[in-house]
């Protein structure tokens, strides 16, 4: 069956601090990987994507994700959070264009 | 902005009524998604259209349905309203739907509650 599996609900850090998110995924084939962020009362902002070749991709607002296909894993790092990368982030994983979400992180950041 | 316009924002409507959602896609994009995020159920996939014709179905209830019209804006039309409907609705859109990978581009959602 296909999943999305983001372990952590709610992570607190520093602002300053480094920040990993996790997010694990069952597939069929190698699928095509996103993280998109949420903040309150918004909508869904795509921070980056994976479709293939570099496993260690960029993104937006300084996030960057590497995929590892032996672990299945697609994680999101920040090497200094900012006190407006507080939000909800969602991994989702997807071959066709249909989405399939995980149940999301919510980070939260003390000054 | 993603470029995707929903409508309305929020939507408070008693048990049993129907509502109407309406989205704009992007300048260009063909394909239109419908997902619906909830407390309990997180964010599913409802359906997708490709350029005016019924592309996938998931989660979608029978009182719900959706369509695409020529211009490519796309509504969702939800009857029989249940208190378990208020939810967030999101409209997102992309260029194509072939599976190519094709980036997908999510609106600012439309509220509803139902009371």
């Amino acid at each position: 069956a296909q999943s999305v599996t983001q372990p952590d609900i709610h992570i607190t850090v520093s602002e300053g601090a480094s920040l990993e998110l996790r997010c694990n995924y069952s597939y069929g084939a190698t699928p095509y990987l996103f993280w998109y962020v949420q903040s309150p009362g918004q909508g869904l902002q795509l921070l980056l994507k994976y479709f293939s070749g570099d496993t260690l991709v960029q993104g937006i607002k300084g996030f960057e994700a590497e995929f590892k296909r032996s672990q299945s894993s697609f994680n999101l790092r920040k090497p200094s959070v900012h006190w407006s990368d507080a939000a909800e982030y969602f991994c989702a994983v997807g071959r066709t264009d249909k989405l399939i979400f995980g149940t999301g992180t919510r980070l939260q950041v003390f000054p | 902005d993603s470029g995707v316009t929903q409508t309305p924002k929020h939507l408070i409507t008693a048990t049993g009524q129907r509502v109407t959602l309406r989205c704009s896609p992007r300048s260009g994009d063909l394909s239109v998604y419908w997902y619906q995020q909830s407390l309990d159920q997180g964010l599913q996939f409802l359906i997708q259209y490709y350029n005016g014709e019924e592309r996938a179905k998931g989660n979608i209830l029978e009182r719900f349905s959706a369509q695409q019209f020529p211009d490519l804006h796309s509504e969702l039309n939800l009857s029989s309203l249940e208190l378990g409907d208020s939810a967030l609705y999101f409209c997102a859109s992309s260029f194509s739907g072939t599976g190519s990978g094709n980036t997908i581009y999510f609106g600012e959602g439309s509220w509803l509650t139902v009371v």
